[in-house]
């Protein structure tokens, strides 16, 4: 079935750096991917949407200039989390769809635990 | 803007009981799609169930199965024969059939964490 890999699953590091997150989808061409972002033991929290080629659309309250997302492929989306303090330190989940109509699903990444000392 | 509410932060049960956990939606929209994901501790989101607004019939996957009430918004999940390995966190997520760029988008209830008991 078609899978979603999202790189790395687990980083930690200085506050003042900026960590990228890949969400690569394998199998299939991904028109819409979702960043998702998910505290411990609370729901998932959209973060922005992003059509390849385009602009992401922000969620009202994400930081545009804080959480950097690219689509610059049909199978790739990056999310650069800029200068990461600890109160960054979060799950982030992405998702991978395609088509514009009739039911697909929408398939996720294992996550990535992002930890700001 | 849709929303989802589920009104149960955690749930137990004991193994090869039965259990139902709650969910309701608010929407202005007539078809729609609902889903129940399971996030066990390794965080994988698993989906357990699809339900399209516009069928009427309830949907079952195996030992799972949801009451869906349309006019009440309403659609709980029942888990029949609980197992060990059905504890996790379990999400209720509602989908707009509308097509678009944000064609996809999932908006997740507050989750339900559930134990179960040997």
């Amino acid at each position: 079935g078609a899978v979603v890999s999202q790189h790395p699953s687990w980083v930690i590091c200085k506050s003042g750096t900026s960590v990228k997150i890949e969400c690569r989808s394998l199998d299939f061409q991904a028109t819409t991917m979702f960043w998702y972002r998910q505290f411990p033991k609370q729901s998932l929290m959209l973060m922005a949407t992003s059509n390849e080629g385009s602009k992401a659309t922000y969620e009202q309250g994400v930081e545009k200039d804080k959480f950097l997302i690219n689509h610059a492929s049909l199978t790739l989306s990056t999310l650069t989390v800029t200068s990461a303090h600890p109160e960054d330190s979060s799950f982030y989940i992405c998702s991978a769809g395609w088509g514009t109509g009739g039911y697909q699903p929408q398939h996720f990444g294992d996550g990535t635990r992002l930890s700001i000392l | 803007a849709q929303t989802v509410t589920q009104s149960q932060p955690e749930m137990s049960v004991q193994e090869a009981e039965t259990v139902t956990l709650s969910c309701t939606y608010d929407t202005s929209e007539s078809d729609y799609y609902l889903f129940w994901y399971k996030q066990p501790p390794s965080r994988q989101m698993i989906l357990v169930i699809r339900q399209e607004a516009y069928k009427q019939q309830n949907a079952t996957e195996n030992r799972f199965s949801v009451n869906f009430q349309k006019a009440a918004k309403s659609f709980s999940l029942k888990i029949s024969d609980s197992q060990l390995g059905d504890a996790a966190m379990y999400f209720c997520a509602y989908r707009s059939r509308a097509g678009g760029t944000s064609y996809g988008k999932l908006t997740f209830g507050q989750g339900t964490i559930l134990t179960v008991h040997p």
